[in-house]
Parts: C-alpha cells; sequence; structure tokens
C-alpha cells in the first residue's frame, strides 16, 4: 500500500541553524502539506502545496518557513533559522482526491 | 472562525463498550469531515471521513454521525478493544481545494481489558 515517507526521523540542531525536512508523499497525489504538532497539543496545519507553487498558508508559516518540490518525488520544508519554539513534530501530508494520509513525522528538537 | 471544538479531552471505558466522541465546527464552508487515529510517537492515520451530504458513515466497527444544522459530528467505536487505545482527532476542512485540515485539540481514549 503507497504511504507517505519522510526523513529524518528525528532531528537535533541548534538555534539559529537551517534545517529541511524532506518528504516523499504518495506517487499519484497532487496535492501535498505541511503540519506541526508541539508535543501533547494539536496537529497545527502549516501551508498546502499544488501544482508547483504555495496554495494557502497559515499565521505559523512565515518568512522562516518556506517549502519546495525540488523534484518530481520530494517536497521539503526549510526552516531558515531555527527558534527554541519551532521544536516539534512536522508532519507531511499528501491527497488524491478528498483524503489526506500522513507520513510518520519528523521530530525536531531545537536546542 | 475556523475552530473545531472536540471533547471529551479524556475517556476511559471497558473493554466492549462504546466510546463516543464529539466534535462542533463553526465554518459553515467546511464540508469534509475526517477523523484520525494517533499513536505515540506515530503520525495521523486516516480512520473515516463524511461529507455532508449523508447523516452517517460506517466502516468496520467505526461510525460517524453527522448532523448538518447543529455543525456536529461524532464518532462511536463498536466492540472497543484494548488496541484501540490511541489520540482520536476530528478534523475538517473544504474538500473541494488545497486548504489544510483544521483539527481538534484530540482526545485520549483508553480501552480498559
Amino acid at each position: 500500500e503507497p504511504e507517505v515517507t519522510q526523513t529524518p526521523s528525528h532531528q537535533v540542531t541548534q538555534m539559529g541553524q537551517e534545517v529541511i525536512l524532506r518528504c516523499v508523499p504518495i506517487s499519484n497525489h497532487l496535492y501535498f502539506y505541511w503540519y506541526r504538532q508541539i508535543l501533547g497539543q494539536k496537529v497545527e496545519f502549516l501551508v498546502s502545496f499544488y501544482n508547483n507553487e504555495i496554495s494557502e498558508k497559515s499565521e505559523i508559516f512565515d518568512d522562516q518557513f518556506s517549502v519546495e518540490r525540488p523534484d518530481g518525488s520530494n517536497f521539503t520544508l526549510k526552516i531558515r533559522s531555527t527558534k527554541l519554539e519551532d521544536s516539534a513534530m512536522y508532519f507531511c501530508a499528501s491527497r488524491g482526491h478528498y483524503e489526506q494520509y500522513f507520513g510518520p513525522g519528523t521530530r525536531l528538537t531545537v536546542t | 472562525q475556523q475552530q473545531v471544538k472536540q471533547s471529551p479531552q479524556s475517556l476511559i471505558v471497558q473493554k466492549g463498550g462504546i466510546p463516543i466522541i464529539n466534535c462542533a465546527y463553526e465554518n459553515t464552508a467546511f464540508d469534509y469531515f475526517p477523523w484520525y487515529q494517533q499513536f505515540p510517537g506515530k503520525g495521523p492515520a486516516l480512520l473515516i471521513a463524511i461529507r455532508p451530504d449523508v447523516s452517517e458513515k460506517k466502516e468496520g466497527r467505526f461510525t460517524i454521525s453527522f448532523n448538518k444544522s447543529a455543525k456536529q459530528f461524532s464518532l462511536h467505536i463498536m466492540d472497543s478493544q484494548p488496541g484501540d487505545s490511541a489520540t482520536y482527532f476530528c478534523a475538517a476542512s473544504r474538500g473541494g481545494g488545497a486548504d489544510g485540515l483544521t483539527f481538534g485539540k484530540g482526545t485520549h481514549l483508553i480501552i480498559q481489558p
């Protein structure tokens, strides 16, 4: 069964450093998403991506964040200068018809 | 307003019981309502979803009830098992576009043997 994959599973970085989180969506899906989940809290939408451009973004997705689909399979989230409050699980999701399928997540720890 | 309000925050049910989790939304533009199950350290897994043209949908032991006029929907788990112990999230979106999901705060469900 096709699934969304994400790498790395864990990322530890120092405050102010750049990080790139990677995702491989399900191959025939056209809509791609990033969400984050701070420990013990709800899942929060960051950004959606369709037809090689951002479709929608939340208030959380400020100028420190960017997304890219550099080739036909990968979908990346870049955080330019990480802050302590960026520590969270980051989930990639892809959508076929209506259903969004989530990857296993990347745990980002900013020290 | 984009909020989705979920209750209860936590729930303990005996094996075989029927836990019920409720959600309410405010945005009348929402037309897609999924439920996700999440185990610790894992990503949310899609359980079942409903669109407002039906009032109920069943998939296996999971049932969604939907009340469009009240802007509420709920998840029922029949014949609950200890393996169903997890956090459950309701969500909502405008299904046709690229909109992200708006999630509820989650319900931590424990099924006691």
